[in-house]
């Protein structure tokens, strides 16, 4: 069965102050990882997809790496607007189109 | 260009009733999917539907709920006689083709509360 582990499951960061949330994955044959965000009482927005170990993406101040077992997004100088909860997400390979989401990781950036 | 959109936003059903949820997928897309995400716990697949064909159902639960996106009007996630675990947001996603199914447009999401 595919799963998605994601940590920490909250994150209080001060504006300006880096740092990564963890996606690791289990999965018999991986199609892709991808990253969304999510703001309260709204639906998930694409942020990224993920492919292939050592792939990386890039949107402002969100990068994120895969690698065989986990994906790392990392956030460099945040901003309180980038407060959210941060999902991953792994499709398998052979499960059609559905995907598995981790729990997410609530992010909130103070000022 | 108008987004996924569902209504209605917030239902509330006392149990045994009916609930009915609906989902306008994004102008040119013809890919649905249902999500479900219970309280404290990630987003679930349900079903994943094309026009007029359910193409997934592996997610859904067998008794009470069924899906179906009809060659004209919205998708519509039904739930009979609703019991308070199904108390939950219900998420549509839309996507433009089968190659990409991974990158999803979501509405806001349906909340269901059955007292």
């Amino acid at each position: 069965e595919d799963q998605v582990t994601q940590s920490p499951e909250a994150l209080r960061l001060q504006e300006g102050e880096s740092s990564s949330l963890n996606c690791s994955y289990t999965v018999s044959g991986l199609r892709g990882l991808f990253w969304y965000r999510q703001d309260p009482g709204k639906g998930p927005e694409f942020l990224f997809t993920l492919y292939s170990a050592g792939e990386e993406k890039e949107k402002e101040r969100l990068k994120a790496t895969l690698t065989k077992k986990e994906s790392f997004l990392h956030i460099t100088a945040p901003k309180p607007e980038d407060s959210a909860t941060y999902l991953c997400a792994v499709q398998a390979t052979g499960s059609a189109r559905q995907l598995t989401f981790g729990s997410g990781t609530q992010l909130t950036v103070l000022p | 260009n108008a987004g996924v959109m569902q209504n209605p936003r917030h239902l509330v059903r006392r149990r045994g009733q009916e609930a009915r949820l609906r989902c306008s997928p994004m102008k040119g897309h013809s890919h649905v999917y249902w999500y479900r995400q219970l309280p404290e716990e990630g987003l679930k697949f349900m079903v994943y539907l094309q026009k007029e064909n359910i193409i997934d159902e592996s997610g859904m639960p067998k008794e009470r709920f069924s899906a179906e996106f009809p060659k004209e009007g919205p998708s519509i996630l039904r739930i009979q006689q609703v019991v308070r675990g199904d108390s939950a947001a219900y998420f549509c996603a839309s996507s433009p083709n089968s190659v990409n199914t991974g990158e999803l447009f979501f509405g806001e999401g349906s909340r269901l509360t059955v007292l």
